[in-house]
């Protein structure tokens, strides 16, 4: 059975940082591409990054580039979401899932606030 | 950035109802096309992708059509686990979703 544990959300500053990770189960996770996708609470979905199954290719929603940045690795079985520069509208509950395009599996979210 | 559009955001609705939303993209994006049902307080749940292949485990009562521009999810005979909010989300270029339709009763 395939399992996402998201990990690291927390109540932060403005202007603060956050790592989050996500640890997935129950597939072969190096022969995936894996995203980052957000969800307001109570508003809709975002996606915020993916990465390929190497690393080599990584992808951001315009939102966030240059202040986050996705990474994996692929010997520990763990994603990551460094989150630099954070802002209030990043607040919102960050999902990991395998998948390039969409996303059939899913973790129950790491809840990141961000407000002074 | 594809702009995903859905009608309507909310849809009123009783069980054994044939219900149909409508997802429109602001430019052509073949058949990337992908829809999700989510529950309060649950992740999303993908239902269908290539805009009208059934995901595995998902009811024969949800299917998917359309191609181009305007897209439909439909489901048969509404059962009370289906109220929900559902969203499309397009695979063209960088992903992104509709506003979601919520169904409730």
């Amino acid at each position: 059975e395939v399992q996402l544990v998201e990990s690291g959300g927390d109540l932060v500053q403005p202007g603060g940082s956050l790592r989050l990770s996500c640890s997935p189960s129950g597939f072969t996770f190096s022969g995936y591409w894996m995203a980052w996708v957000r969800q307001v609470p109570g508003k809709g979905l975002e996606w915020v990054a993916n990465i390929k199954e190497d690393g080599s290719e990584k992808y951001y929603v315009d939102s966030v580039r240059g202040r986050f940045t996705i990474s994996r690795d692929n010997a520990k079985n763990l994603l990551f979401l460094q989150m630099n520069s954070l802002r209030v509208e990043d607040t919102a509950i960050y999902y990991c899932a395998p998948g390039r395009w969409w996303w059939g599996a899913w973790g129950r979210g790491t809840t990141v606030t961000v407000s002074s | 950035d594809i702009q995903m559009t859905q009608s309507p955001s909310t849809l009123s609705a009783s069980v054994g109802d044939r219900v149909t939303i409508t997802c429109r993209a602001s430019q052509s994006i073949s058949n990337w096309l992908a829809w999700y049902q989510q529950q309060p307080g649950k992740a999303p749940k993908l239902l269908i992708y290539q805009a009208s292949s059934l995901q595995s485990g998902v009811p024969s009562r949800f299917s998917g059509s359309g191609s181009g521009t305007e897209f439909t999810l439909t489901i048969s005979s509404l059962q009370p686990d289906d109220f929900a909010t559902y969203y499309c989300q397009q695979y063209q270029s960088d992903p992104t979703f509709g506003g979601g339709t919520k169904v409730d009763i």
